[in-house]
């Protein structure tokens, strides 16, 4: 089944513990953003990734950090830096970075405990 | 300044009406122009994309883009209640380097 799986699909934080989100691809597709989305709200870039082994800051990556060591992968830590995490955060892909349109997974919410 | 203009909404239009949604966009030279629809508590699903100038239609969706006056919007022909949902414009932004940029989203609201 191809597509792109974020999990978990809720996610609890304690205060001053770093929580990793995960998102995985088997779209073949270069490129993985992360969005943070708050009630109501628009999305807002995190980070993203257009090649393996390569990331760039989006508008508010402070207090977050990722990876991009395969294709496939692409997960987000909230570090305990990140003073409000409460969010719906989704990750995206997009085949190339030639006009493309980006695909969303089904998000992973995160609270505080 | 945003560079992807929508209003919030919500936009309120009876059953079986002709739901109009606009976008403006600040970069001239924008490529690209994609509809996804959100339902609450979801996630972006994307339903319409448009690259040149024109109409283009899709069931019961159809896209306008006008490059020179620099938006482009979602017509919805007889709009349903399962078509309450928030839908956001995105553009690729040259300046970015062909980001998409997404607007804040405009709330539809189809009342039986």
């Amino acid at each position: 089944d191809g597509g792109i799986t974020q999990s978990p699909k809720y996610l609890f934080r304690k205060e001053g513990q770093n929580v990793t989100l995960s998102c995985e691809q088997n779209l073949n597709h270069d490129a993985m953003y992360w969005y943070r989305q708050d009630p109501g709200q628009g999305l807002r870039l995190i980070y993203y990734s257009q090649i393996v082994n390569d990331f760039q800051k989006g508008d508010i990556a402070e207090g977050y950090s990722v990876s991009r060591e395969k294709k496939e992968s692409f997960p987000l830590t909230v570090t305990s830096a990140q003073k409000n995490p409460t969010a719906f955060y989704l990750c995206a892909t997009e085949k190339d970075t030639s006009n493309q349109p980006q695909h969303f997974g089904d998000g992973t919410r995160l609270s505080i405990l | 300044q945003k560079e992807v203009e929508q209003n919030s909404g919500p936009l309120s239009v009876p059953e079986g009406a002709i739901a109009s949604l606009n976008c403006t966009y600040s970069d001239r030279v924008s490529q690209s122009f994609f509809w996804y629809r959100q339902y609450s508590g979801k996630s972006p699903e994307l339903i319409m994309s448009i690259y040149s100038n024109g109409d283009k239609e899709d069931g019961r969706f159809t896209a306008q883009l006008n490059k020179a006056s620099q938006y482009v919007s979602l017509l919805i022909r007889d709009s349903q209640p399962s078509d309450s949902a928030t839908y956001l414009c995105a553009v690729t932004e040259s300046n970015a380097g062909n980001m998409l940029t997404f607007g804040g989203g405009t709330r539809l609201m189809v009342k039986p």
